[in-house]
């Protein structure tokens, strides 16, 4: 159970915004999100995370909805390079690992 | 800061063998948790270790087992390989466990069995 929903595959044109959204509808008050993302042939990469208010950071911003039932991944300027899965993992205190879902496939468009 | 590493990059075995592979966390990082990837689970927890003690183990067989040593570095070993266990398996790393920690991933180690 990965606790989280996002779109199978988005695409998006390069040195644009991109936004990936992600529904953790039954999160709880001391669940993180966390957002990793993996390229081709390597292991997953740290994104960016939060717990209530929104975050911003090199690679990206989180926006965090009020009542905390949903994200979205903000990528201010797209380029080729951030092409990759983009797994939105909620994370509870205590909790096994990171639970990972499927994920978004975000194709760039050059 | 060298980043996680993982030995061997590849490797190949046969069914009923038994592999033992190895990660090396960034300095200074004391939580080391293993991951497997596969076309058909995506990817799963297998355990994490902190300070030499397993904190957490998902939902994978006892052949699947794993120690740290005080150094942090971290192994994992796969007895009576099946064909299923070939995957791409992955360490990570962070300073201590908890929710609010990243983990850096090294590159994994592709295991296939034949």
């Amino acid at each position: 159970d990965a606790k989280t929903t996002q779109p199978n595959s988005m695409e998006s044109n390069e040195e644009e915004p991109v936004h990936l959204p992600c529904n953790h509808s039954t999160i709880s008050g001391t669940d993180y999100i966390h957002w990793y993302r993996q390229l081709p042939s390597q292991g997953p990469e740290y994104v960016i995370h939060g717990l209530t208010s929104n975050v911003n950071n090199r690679m990206a911003s989180l926006a965090i909805a009020e009542d905390r039932k949903s994200s979205t991944l903000i990528l201010h300027r797209a380029t080729l390079r951030d092409a990759a899965v983009y797994y939105c993992i909620r994370r509870e205190m205590g909790a096994d690992g990171l639970t990972f879902g499927k994920g978004t496939h975000l194709i760039i468009q050059p | 800061k060298a980043g996680v590493t993982q030995t061997p990059r590849y490797l190949i075995k046969t069914r009923g063998q038994q592999v033992t592979l190895s990660c090396s966390p960034i300095s200074g990082h004391r939580s080391v948790s293993w991951y497997q990837q596969t076309p058909g689970q995506g990817l799963q927890f297998l355990f994490e270790y902190f300070s030499e003690t397993q904190r957490n183990k998902g939902n994978f067989p006892g052949r699947f087992s794993g120690r740290q040593f005080s150094n942090s570095r971290s192994e994992m070993n796969v007895s009576t390989l099946e064909l299923g266990d070939s995957a791409l398996y992955l360490c990570a790393s962070s300073t201590t466990p908890g929710a609010q920690e990243t983990q850096y991933f090294g590159p994994g180690t592709r295991l296939l069995v034949l």
